[in-house]
Protein backbone atom coordinates (compact mmCIF):
# COMPACT_ATOMS: atom_id res chain seq x y z
CA UNK A 1 0.00 0.00 0.00
CA UNK A 2 0.82 3.49 -0.68
CA UNK A 3 1.83 5.61 2.22
CA UNK A 4 1.67 9.28 2.29
CA UNK A 5 2.53 10.69 5.74
CA UNK A 6 2.72 14.41 7.17
CA UNK A 7 4.86 15.53 9.79
CA UNK A 8 2.02 16.64 12.27
CA UNK A 9 -1.66 16.02 12.30
CA UNK A 10 -2.21 19.85 13.79
CA UNK A 11 -0.29 22.91 14.46
CA UNK A 12 -0.90 26.16 16.05
CA UNK A 13 1.31 29.16 14.70
CA UNK A 14 1.63 32.82 15.61
CA UNK A 15 1.62 35.53 12.91
CA UNK A 16 5.27 36.35 11.07
CA UNK A 17 6.46 32.72 11.92
CA UNK A 18 7.95 31.02 9.52
CA UNK A 19 6.40 27.18 9.15
CA UNK A 20 7.82 23.76 7.75
CA UNK A 21 5.11 21.39 6.77
CA UNK A 22 6.83 18.20 5.28
CA UNK A 23 5.33 15.70 3.48
CA UNK A 24 7.23 11.87 2.95
CA UNK A 25 5.67 8.99 0.13
CA UNK A 26 7.62 5.60 0.14
CA UNK A 27 6.59 4.48 -3.24
CA UNK A 28 9.20 6.15 -5.46
CA UNK A 29 6.65 8.11 -6.95
CA UNK A 30 7.43 11.16 -9.60
CA UNK A 31 4.88 13.31 -8.84
CA UNK A 32 4.43 15.28 -5.69
CA UNK A 33 1.56 17.78 -4.62
CA UNK A 34 1.03 20.63 -1.77
CA UNK A 35 -3.25 21.53 -1.96
CA UNK A 36 -5.28 23.43 0.86
CA UNK A 37 -8.76 22.71 1.47
CA UNK A 38 -10.96 25.14 2.53
CA UNK A 39 -14.76 24.94 3.20
CA UNK A 40 -16.73 25.76 -0.36
CA UNK A 41 -13.06 25.84 -2.17
CA UNK A 42 -12.22 22.54 -2.54
CA UNK A 43 -8.64 21.65 -2.64
CA UNK A 44 -6.75 24.47 -4.09
CA UNK A 45 -2.88 23.45 -5.45
CA UNK A 46 -0.25 25.46 -4.03
CA UNK A 47 2.72 24.00 -5.72
CA UNK A 48 3.54 21.11 -6.84
CA UNK A 49 6.53 19.37 -8.18
CA UNK A 50 7.14 16.38 -11.13
CA UNK A 51 11.21 15.30 -10.28
CA UNK A 52 13.91 16.00 -7.52
CA UNK A 53 14.63 19.79 -7.38
CA UNK A 54 11.69 20.99 -9.66
CA UNK A 55 8.95 22.74 -8.79
CA UNK A 56 5.74 24.47 -10.51
CA UNK A 57 3.22 26.76 -9.13
CA UNK A 58 0.02 25.75 -8.89
CA UNK A 59 -3.11 27.85 -8.82
CA UNK A 60 -2.51 29.62 -5.44
CA UNK A 61 1.48 29.79 -4.69
CA UNK A 62 1.50 33.18 -2.92
CA UNK A 63 2.43 33.15 0.44
CA UNK A 64 4.29 29.99 0.50
CA UNK A 65 7.31 28.26 -1.55
CA UNK A 66 8.76 24.57 -1.56
CA UNK A 67 11.72 21.88 -1.61
CA UNK A 68 12.23 18.87 -2.59
CA UNK A 69 15.58 17.23 -2.08
CA UNK A 70 14.99 14.01 -2.32
CA UNK A 71 12.66 11.74 -3.90
CA UNK A 72 10.30 11.00 -1.40
CA UNK A 73 10.50 14.54 0.25
CA UNK A 74 8.52 17.60 -0.52
CA UNK A 75 8.05 20.00 2.03
CA UNK A 76 6.03 23.34 2.15
CA UNK A 77 7.59 26.56 3.83
CA UNK A 78 5.28 29.55 5.06
CA UNK A 79 7.91 32.53 5.37
CA UNK A 80 5.77 34.46 7.21
CA UNK A 81 2.63 32.83 7.94
CA UNK A 82 -0.73 35.18 8.30
CA UNK A 83 -4.45 34.06 9.59
CA UNK A 84 -5.50 33.62 6.05
CA UNK A 85 -3.51 30.52 6.07
CA UNK A 86 -5.46 28.97 8.68
CA UNK A 87 -6.02 26.19 6.54
CA UNK A 88 -5.75 22.08 6.09
CA UNK A 89 -3.22 21.29 4.26
CA UNK A 90 -2.91 18.27 2.00
CA UNK A 91 0.11 16.61 0.68
CA UNK A 92 -0.21 13.96 -2.17
CA UNK A 93 2.05 11.55 -4.42
CA UNK A 94 1.25 9.97 -7.87
CA UNK A 95 3.93 7.97 -9.97
CA UNK A 96 2.06 9.22 -13.49
CA UNK A 97 -0.67 11.54 -14.51
CA UNK A 98 -4.39 10.62 -12.94
CA UNK A 99 -4.88 8.85 -9.48
CA UNK A 100 -3.28 10.85 -6.51
CA UNK A 101 -2.83 9.30 -2.86
CA UNK A 102 -3.01 11.85 0.06
CA UNK A 103 -1.54 11.95 3.51
CA UNK A 104 -3.59 12.60 6.32
CA UNK A 105 -3.33 16.24 6.45
CA UNK A 106 -2.33 18.88 8.46
CA UNK A 107 -4.53 21.09 10.25
CA UNK A 108 -2.53 24.74 10.55
CA UNK A 109 -3.56 27.48 12.62
CA UNK A 110 -2.42 30.70 12.64
CA UNK A 111 -3.12 33.54 15.60
CA UNK B 1 -11.87 30.40 -13.28
CA UNK B 2 -13.75 27.37 -11.60
CA UNK B 3 -13.08 24.34 -14.22
CA UNK B 4 -14.77 21.53 -11.83
CA UNK B 5 -17.66 22.73 -10.60
CA UNK B 6 -19.75 21.07 -8.15
CA UNK B 7 -23.48 22.86 -7.34
CA UNK B 8 -24.21 21.21 -4.42
CA UNK B 9 -22.94 21.84 -1.63
CA UNK B 10 -25.06 19.46 -0.04
CA UNK B 11 -26.95 16.13 -0.04
CA UNK B 12 -29.29 14.05 2.00
CA UNK B 13 -29.96 10.61 1.57
CA UNK B 14 -31.80 7.21 3.14
CA UNK B 15 -30.28 4.49 4.16
CA UNK B 16 -30.84 1.86 1.06
CA UNK B 17 -31.56 4.68 -1.63
CA UNK B 18 -29.61 5.94 -4.32
CA UNK B 19 -27.02 9.15 -4.18
CA UNK B 20 -26.01 11.12 -7.32
CA UNK B 21 -23.84 13.45 -6.92
CA UNK B 22 -23.31 15.55 -9.44
CA UNK B 23 -20.12 17.51 -11.40
CA UNK B 24 -19.49 20.02 -14.12
CA UNK B 25 -16.40 21.65 -16.25
CA UNK B 26 -15.93 23.86 -18.47
CA UNK B 27 -11.74 22.89 -19.86
CA UNK B 28 -12.92 20.60 -22.98
CA UNK B 29 -9.05 18.98 -22.85
CA UNK B 30 -10.10 17.27 -19.71
CA UNK B 31 -10.19 13.84 -20.49
CA UNK B 32 -9.78 11.38 -17.10
CA UNK B 33 -12.04 12.48 -14.19
CA UNK B 34 -11.57 11.05 -11.16
CA UNK B 35 -13.92 10.82 -8.08
CA UNK B 36 -12.22 10.98 -3.76
CA UNK B 37 -13.96 10.26 -0.60
CA UNK B 38 -13.01 12.64 2.20
CA UNK B 39 -13.72 11.90 6.54
CA UNK B 40 -13.15 14.77 8.64
CA UNK B 41 -9.10 15.41 10.03
CA UNK B 42 -8.21 12.40 7.08
CA UNK B 43 -7.06 13.04 3.58
CA UNK B 44 -8.97 12.38 0.62
CA UNK B 45 -9.15 8.48 -0.62
CA UNK B 46 -9.91 7.64 -4.27
CA UNK B 47 -12.78 6.22 -5.28
CA UNK B 48 -13.44 5.51 -8.92
CA UNK B 49 -12.22 7.25 -12.34
CA UNK B 50 -13.22 7.22 -16.03
CA UNK B 51 -11.53 8.12 -19.01
CA UNK B 52 -13.23 10.35 -21.95
CA UNK B 53 -13.36 7.09 -24.20
CA UNK B 54 -16.05 5.72 -21.85
CA UNK B 55 -19.49 6.68 -20.89
CA UNK B 56 -20.02 4.44 -17.70
CA UNK B 57 -17.31 2.96 -15.31
CA UNK B 58 -18.40 0.62 -12.37
CA UNK B 59 -17.22 -0.60 -9.14
CA UNK B 60 -19.07 -2.27 -6.62
CA UNK B 61 -21.83 -0.32 -5.62
CA UNK B 62 -19.77 2.81 -6.98
CA UNK B 63 -20.71 4.06 -10.69
CA UNK B 64 -19.63 7.41 -12.91
CA UNK B 65 -21.55 8.15 -15.96
CA UNK B 66 -19.76 10.64 -17.82
CA UNK B 67 -21.33 13.00 -20.42
CA UNK B 68 -19.24 14.28 -22.66
CA UNK B 69 -21.41 16.80 -25.02
CA UNK B 70 -22.93 18.32 -21.71
CA UNK B 71 -19.49 18.55 -19.79
CA UNK B 72 -21.02 16.59 -16.94
CA UNK B 73 -20.36 13.53 -15.10
CA UNK B 74 -22.12 12.01 -12.08
CA UNK B 75 -21.50 9.37 -9.14
CA UNK B 76 -24.18 7.33 -8.44
CA UNK B 77 -24.17 4.71 -4.80
CA UNK B 78 -26.60 2.50 -4.57
CA UNK B 79 -27.31 0.96 -2.13
CA UNK B 80 -26.16 4.29 0.21
CA UNK B 81 -24.75 3.52 3.72
CA UNK B 82 -24.28 5.40 7.11
CA UNK B 83 -20.59 4.65 6.29
CA UNK B 84 -20.94 6.78 2.89
CA UNK B 85 -21.37 10.19 4.66
CA UNK B 86 -18.30 12.15 3.76
CA UNK B 87 -17.35 14.96 1.77
CA UNK B 88 -17.35 13.79 -2.17
CA UNK B 89 -14.91 15.65 -4.76
CA UNK B 90 -15.16 15.19 -8.33
CA UNK B 91 -11.33 16.07 -10.15
CA UNK B 92 -9.99 16.22 -13.62
CA UNK B 93 -6.87 16.14 -16.09
CA UNK B 94 -5.80 17.03 -19.23
CA UNK B 95 -3.29 14.78 -20.69
CA UNK B 96 -1.81 17.21 -23.45
CA UNK B 97 -2.26 20.76 -21.12
CA UNK B 98 -1.56 19.45 -17.36
CA UNK B 99 0.45 16.77 -16.93
CA UNK B 100 -0.22 15.00 -13.79
CA UNK B 101 -1.85 17.50 -12.16
CA UNK B 102 -5.96 17.76 -11.08
CA UNK B 103 -8.15 20.20 -10.48
CA UNK B 104 -11.03 19.85 -8.05
CA UNK B 105 -14.97 20.46 -8.04
CA UNK B 106 -15.56 22.23 -4.30
CA UNK B 107 -17.42 19.08 -2.93
CA UNK B 108 -20.67 17.69 -2.05
CA UNK B 109 -21.37 16.60 1.71
CA UNK B 110 -23.27 13.59 1.87
CA UNK B 111 -25.15 12.65 4.50
CA UNK B 112 -26.70 8.89 4.64
CA UNK B 113 -29.43 8.97 7.14
CA UNK B 114 -30.52 5.48 8.95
Amino acid sequence: DVKVTQSSRYLVKRTGEKVFLECVQDMDHENMFWYRQDPGLGLRLIYFSYDVKMKEKGDIPEGYSVSREKKERFSLILESASTNQTSMYLCASSPHRGRQYFGPGTRLTVL
Amino acid sequence: DQQVKQNSPSLSVQEGRISILNCDYTNSMFDYFLWYKKYPAEGPTFLISISSIKDKNEDGRFTVFLNKSAKHLSLHIVPSQPGDSAVYFCAASAERTSGSRLTFGEGTQLTVNP
